[in-house]
């Protein structure tokens, strides 16, 4: 069976704080996906990464997927009260079974 | 464009009955997944659908059941529910399998 682990699992906050968020695994993923999500609402795709080594910014999101394709990172910077949420990936795994695998997520609460 | 919609939003039952969930994808996508969303687990897969077919299958009991029509709007069936079926149940679209998925708000679901 393959585990996302998230850590932490909560996070709080106070406004214009940096903090990263992270993914581990003992598996191999073909791709990672970082979703967020707001209560009452399904999760919103903020990126995914595919290479191993690879950093994708999304203003002041920065995403990072291992070498390996076993764990990633979620840094923010300069959080804002709008950031918060349920932040959640999801490791595609492939070879007969292809599903998202989800981790359990981190919930980040930014104080203003 | 509209979202993917899922009816009802809210739904109570008491133990031992069954329940019917629906999910509409977006216009032109033919790929449904379903998952089971409570504190505890996470995020778990369900089933996905493409083509009215079933791809694949999460580990969860044979009451879990789910069927996709034509107009690739899915269904998914819960039957003798159990207090611990109290979820929020999500619904996902995407052009193909494997492809980015986009959520639904969810259906909510108190099994008293």
């Amino acid at each position: 069976t393959q585990l996302l682990e998230q850590s932490p699992q909560f996070l709080s906050i106070q406004e214009g704080e940096n903090l990263t968020v992270y993914c581990n695994s003992s598996s191999v993923f073909s791709s990672l996906q970082w979703y967020r999500q707001e209560p009452g609402e399904g999760p919103v795709l903020l990126v995914t990464v595919v290479t191993g080594g690879e950093v994708k910014k999304l203003k002041r999101l920065t995403f990072q997927f291992g070498d390996a394709r076993k764990d990633s990172s979620l840094h923010i910077t300069a959080a804002q009260p709008g950031d918060t949420g349920l932040y959640l990936c999801a490791g595609g795994t492939q070879g007969g079974s292809e599903k998202l695998v989800f981790g359990k997520g981190t919930k980040l609460t930014v104080n203003p | 464009k509209a979202g993917v919609t899922q009816t009802p939003r809210y739904l109570i039952k008491t133990r031992g009955q069954q329940v019917t969930l629906s999910c509409s994808p977006i216009s032109g996508h033919r790929s449904v997944s379903w998952y089971q969303q409570t504190p505890g687990q996470g995020l778990q897969f369900l089933f996905e659908y493409f083509s009215e077919t079933q791809r694949n299958k999460g580990n969860f009991p044979g009451r879990f059941s789910g069927r996709q029509f034509s107009n690739s709007r899915s269904e998914m069936n819960v039957s003798t529910l159990e207090l611990g079926d109290s979820a929020l149940y999500l619904c996902a679209s995407s052009l193909f399998p494997l492809e980015t998925q986009y959520f639904g708000p969810g259906t909510r679901l108190l099994v008293l």
